[in-house]
């Protein structure tokens, strides 16, 4: 069965920390990775990841995907306040031209105090 | 409209009676998927539509839930006879054909069978 393991499950830090989310996957025909910050009840979207060791970066958030390893992190620096949330793991599986169903991991609680 | 519009935000129904959740998305979005989130655990498929191909069911958790999407735009979830492990957050969400960016999520409803 398909499966997005992500940990820790929780974490709580101080303002200014870095912190490294984790995410592993098993999917048959894999196709992207995603990763959501959810913060009250709808997740936003973050990043998409289809090429293994690619970096990709938005302000002090970035991430990498490792498709040897069936694996991604999520790299926040600095961290603030702000950054509390529920960090959610998704991994697509292939449709061929369409985007196909996420499969998603339980999430990461982040906790950042001031 | 702007984003994934879904209605009633919060839903209290007794045991027993039938609920419809509604998603209208994002216009010229092509894809509509339904997940529902328990309290503490990741995002669990439910149903995904795509254009006016036969949509994927098989995430349903029974018989007594049912979606339908009218003329490739609202979609309405129906749960018949509802039970007190229904409560959760729904949640849709909609993309483009080739989904670049992922999914846009609406609010969610909130669920809560007494």
């Amino acid at each position: 069965e398909d499966k997005v393991v992500q940990s820790p499950l929780s974490l709580v830090v101080h303002e200014g920390d870095t912190v490294t989310l984790n995410c592993s996957y098993e999917v048959t025909n894999f196709r992207s990775l995603l990763w959501y910050k959810q913060e009250k009840k709808a997740p936003t979207f973050l990043f998409m990841l289809t090429s293994s060791g690619i970096e990709k970066k938005s302000g002090r958030l970035s991430s990498i995907l490792d498709k040897k390893e069936l694996s991604s992190i999520l790299n926040i620096t600095a961290t603030q306040t702000g950054d509390s949330a529920i960090y959610l793991c998704a991994v697509e599986a292939d449709r061929g031209s369409t985007l196909g169903r996420l499969y998603f991991g339980r999430g990461t609680q982040l906790t950042v105090w001031p | 409209g702007a984003g994934v519009s879904q209605s009633p935000s919060n839903k209290v129904t007794e045991k027993g009676k039938d609920v419809e959740l509604r998603c209208d998305p994002i216009s010229g979005h092509t894809a509509l998927y339904w997940y529902r989130q328990s309290l503490g655990q990741g995002l669990e498929f439910l149903i995904y539509f795509q254009g006016n191909s036969a949509p994927d069911k098989s995430g349903l958790p029974s018989d007594r839930f049912s979606a339908e999407r009218t003329g490739g735009s609202v979609s309405t979830l129906t749960i018949q006879r509802t039970q007190q492990e229904d409560s959760a957050v729904y949640l849709c969400a909609s993309s483009l054909r080739t989904g670049r960016y992922g999914y846009t999520f609406g609010s969610g409803t909130r669920l809560t069978v007494v």
